[in-house]
């Protein structure tokens, strides 16, 4: 079964120009996450899909981050234009229920850099 | 409001010596909590996870962690530290709408 594949790896971009990430979840899982982790800290969810629906972006600094999930399969996230604080490695993760079993895939994640 | 905690920030240890990291949680329900394990540059790995059922539950690489629903808690535990168990830890919660909360993490570090 192919994991949680996400592109780029790493991205350098600086301050005010846009970025955009890609991510392609495990084939039939439903629900898709982003999560932006700064460097020393936990994962922070940024917004939750559940098909091509938003369930959750409360923490989705609306005003420059975008996300979309489109046909409920693959999903981008949008930062435009971005900040020196958004430098952070952004993970991917997908998941399902298996008999009544919940389990979380994570991607590699995106390392972006912005300077 | 849903939350997970985890008071140390960071951890030393000798190598052999045991190790315990604390993580408290917030969920009003019976909740699903994991431990994840990262290395520096490296992705999010489960280490073990706690549905129902028995509350003493067994992961990779040695690790164990035990259920108190009384105290809220699901701390991690291994018996003999590898100078390889160094990196970061993560303790997360499941919430409803299959919702994932992560708490800061506990850095570990080991002494040979």
């Amino acid at each position: 079964e192919a994991g949680v594949a996400q592109s780029p790896r790493y991205k350098i971009i600086e301050k005010r120009q846009s970025v955009a990430f890609w991510c392609n979840p495990i084939s039939g899982h439903a629900t898709l996450y982003w999560y932006q982790q700064i460097l020393g800290q936990g994962p922070k969810l940024l917004i939750q899909f559940q098909n091509n629906g938003v369930v959750d972006d409360s923490q989705l600094p609306k005003d420059r981050f975008s996300a979309e999930r489109l046909k409920g399969v693959d999903s981008t996230l949008k930062i435009q234009p971005a900040k020196l604080e958004d430098s952070a490695v952004y993970l991917c993760a997908s998941s399902n229920r298996d008999r009544g079993l919940y389990e979380q895939y994570f991607g590699p994640g995106t390392r972006l850099t912005v300077t | 409001a849903q939350s997970v905690t985890q008071p140390d920030i960071h951890i030393t240890v000798s190598e052999g010596a045991s190790l315990e990291l604390r993580c408290n949680y917030s969920y009003g329900a019976t909740p699903y909590l994991f431990w994840y394990v990262q290395s520096p540059g490296q992705g999010l790995q489960l280490l073990l996870k706690y549905f129902s059922g028995d509350t003493l539950v067994q992961g990779i690489k040695g690790f164990e962690a035990e259920f108190k629903r009384s105290q809220s808690s699901f701390n991690l535990r291994k018996p003999s530290v590898h100078w390889s168990d160094a990196a970061e830890y993560f303790c997360a919660v499941r919430t409803s709408y299959d919702k994932v909360i992560f708490g800061p993490g506990t850095s570990l570090s080991v002494i040979p």
